[in-house]
């Protein structure tokens, strides 16, 4: 089963916007991650934000995450084209990875 | 190359055949993670062992799955008389257990399973 859900399921920009994912969980964690999947490809691990964390970054991405609120937050700045992709939120709380349904975000050139 | 491998990359079958998937983690790597994922959705988890330990296993695991890891390197999972429903993406992951929190996991590019 999955543990929430990634708002919004699609999104559509140009090059150069911002791009802002939300993710929302419903059980204590002990971190949370976002993972990029190329289409029908395999995820690769883009951050990890820990429960005492409220705000991490990481070159072009920045992660929040509200744990009173059971919610996170991916921001890409400057998109590229080749950030196509599909984005998912991941959670932590009993050694394995309860994933969200995804965002699928379109940067077009 | 040092990340996740996983054979075969696609796998084609008939309903009601067996099929055998392998996952060579990364080599320091104690954990490995057996995750499943049909289109347009998150992967789900399976099953996870440490070293050779498999100790969890999801409720998507059904009788006719079967995971092992024998020496606490490469692990398989096999699928028995499968079914169209089987038909998805096998993921896995690895990553190395300390004592505290948990770190990230690394994926391989997966299994395709078609089912005919």
């Amino acid at each position: 089963s999955q543990q929430g859900e990634e708002d919004p399921q699609a999104l559509s920009i140009q090059e150069g916007e911002n791009a802002t994912m939300n993710c929302s969980y419903k059980t204590s964690i002990n971190n949370l991650q976002w993972y990029r999947q190329n289409s029908g490809r395999g995820l690769v691990h883009l951050i990890l934000i820990r429960s005492n964390e409220r705000e991490k970054h990481s070159g072009r991405l920045r992660v929040t995450l509200d744990t009173s609120k059971k919610s996170s937050s991916l921001l890409i700045t400057a998109s590229r084209a080749a950030d196509t992709a599909s984005y998912f939120c991941a959670t932590d709380n009993t050694d394995k990875l309860i994933f969200g349904t995804g965002t699928r975000l379109q940067v077009f050139p | 190359d040092t990340g996740v491998s996983q054979n075969p990359r696609h796998k084609i079958t008939k309903r009601g055949q067996n099929v055998t998937f392998r996952c060579d983690p990364i080599s320091e790597h104690n954990r490995l993670y057996w995750y499943r994922q049909t289109l347009g959705q998150g992967p789900e988890f399976l099953t996870y062992f440490q070293n050779e330990a498999q100790l969890e296993k999801s409720r998507l695991l059904s009788d006719r799955f079967s995971a092992e890891r024998p020496k606490g390197s490469f692990s398989t999972l096999e699928i028995q008389r499968t079914e169209q429903g089987d038909s998805a993406m096998y993921l896995c992951a690895s990553s190395f257990r300390r004592t505290g929190p948990q770190d990230e996991q690394f994926f391989g590019p997966g299994t395709r399973l078609t089912v005919l």
